[in-house]
């Protein structure tokens, strides 16, 4: 399920299971976005990014879909393992450089 | 391929002390990122180089924050005075050149704790 904890929301789920990681984001003119995994004690790492104007994208086992009537996106992972354990931040476009949201704790279940 | 690569991982100092860190990006990267990240929250910019030049500052407090990349490689991020809202993990990336398509690479940050 998914919590909000003292500092980060929190999603829990079982390995196997698929993911599905939300932001909001807050500028209707931006133009592209990413989602960035970062793993205790590294810096962020691209997973996948997503232009205005498509709707979807599909990495290896990563969706991003991109809904910009209401200014939300979500990072679908399929088949959750592991090692993906992690915050993931989207980051959307302002000016010529990227504002990042406050971030989502995935927590994989054995 | 060598990644971003940042000195010291962990800094503790008090506050009204100084503190300097260091960040040697990727071979050939023109442009080089600083930010702040506050525990629990997403990075925010500080300043971005552009070889040696500075290209966005904006969000850097000029009272107490300084930046260089002098020969456009290298860059220093320093503080002085640190106060204790300055705990954070200081970030430091490059990319191949500026624009939004070109992918950002993140080192693993210093952490500062300033008590």
């Amino acid at each position: 399920g998914e919590s909000v904890g003292l500092h980060l929301p929190t999603l829990s789920v079982q390995e196997g299971d698929n993911s599905i990681i939300n932001c909001a984001y807050s500028n209707s003119a931006s133009d592209y976005f990413i989602w960035y995994k970062q793993e205790s004690g590294k810096g962020p790492q691209f997973i996948i990014d997503i232009r205005s104007n498509m709707d979807k994208r599909q990495g290896q086992r990563v969706t991003v879909l991109l809904n910009k009537t209401v200014k939300h996106l979500s990072l679908q992972i399929a088949a959750t393992q592991p090692g993906d354990s992690a915050v993931y931040f989207c980051a959307e476009e302002y000016g010529q450089n990227f504002v990042f949201g406050p971030g989502t704790r995935l927590s994989v279940l054995p | 391929e060598a990644g971003v690569a940042q000195s010291p991982r962990y800094k503790i100092i008090e506050k009204r002390q100084s503190v300097a860190f260091w960040c040697n990006p990727i071979s050939g990267h023109a442009t080089l990122y600083w930010y702040q990240q506050i525990l629990g929250q997403g990075p925010k910019l500080l300043i971005q180089f552009q070889n040696n030049g500075v290209v966005d500052d904006s969000q850097l407090p000029k009272d107490r924050f300084s930046a260089e990349r002098l020969k456009g490689v290298d860059s220093t991020l320093k503080i002085q005075p640190a106060k204790l809202e300055d705990s954070a993990v200081y970030l430091c990336a490059s990319s191949l050149d500026r624009g939004l398509w070109n992918e950002q690479f993140f080192g693993p940050g210093t952490r500062l704790t300033v008590l």
